[in-house]
């Protein structure tokens, strides 16, 4: 059965602190994971890792896939309160373009 | 460019009622998809569409069905609604199945 599972499922950290959210995979037919972060409502999309681009960065945010490993981190670096949300993995299967969810790591930033 | 838009975002239905959920796209998008999402679970796939007409099953279909005449629209129907189906469905779609998906505001459905 494939599944994503995400670590920890909650964090509380201090603005200004760094976070790294882990991600862990095992499917039969991988084509690429994917990070988004979901605040009050919709899930948002941050990035997209596959076997051709293992590192992705935005601003702060930064993700690295470890294919050896089957699984991948988000990092936060200098975390502000508007970084507080869950924050989701995904991986999307090769075979039928379906994706597979973590549970999500709910992050809170404190002041 | 509204994106991905839902409609009821709320509704209370009585067990065994029916319903229909509405999700339109306005971004010429290929692939959609409902989910439902549960605490502590994630996002759940229902049925996805790969064009206008197709439907497929996902991971938790039961109770459930849908359609996609247009290819703007993807209807996801209650036939007799339970309460184990309370839960929050987001319907989203994307141009090529890649799962970059923009996903829609979501509808929060209680079941008593």
């Amino acid at each position: 059965e494939d599944k994503v599972v995400q670590s920890p499922l909650s964090l509380v950290v201090h603005e200004g602190d760094t976070v790294t959210l882990n991600c862990s995979y095992e499917v039969t037919n991988f084509r690429s994971l994917l990070w988004y972060k979901q605040e009050k409502k919709a899930p948002t999309f941050l990035f997209m890792l596959t076997s051709s681009g293992i590192e992705k960065k935005s601003g702060r945010l930064s993700s690295i896939l470890d294919k050896k490993e089957l699984s991948s981190i988000l990092n936060i670096t200098a975390t502000q309160t508007g970084d507080s949300a869950i924050y989701l993995c995904a991986v999307c299967l090769g075979s039928n373009y379906q994706l597979i969810w973590g549970a999500g790591t709910k992050l809170i930033i404190k002041p | 460019n509204a994106g991905v838009t839902q409609t009821p975002k709320f509704r209370v239905l009585k067990t065994g009622q029916s319903m229909t959920l509405l999700c339109a796209q306005d971004m010429n998008h290929e692939y959609m998809y409902w989910y439902r999402q549960d605490p502590g679970m994630g996002l759940r796939l229902i049925h996805y569409s790969v064009g206008e007409g197709t439907t497929a099953k996902g991971e938790v279909p039961d109770g459930y069905n849908v359609s996609r005449l247009k290819k703007q629209n993807f209807l996801l129907g209650l036939e007799s609604a339970a309460p184990s189906q309370t839960s929050v469905y987001f319907c989203a779609s994307s141009l090529d199945g890649s799962g970059r998906d923009t996903f829609g505001s979501g509808t929060r459905l209680t079941v008593v």
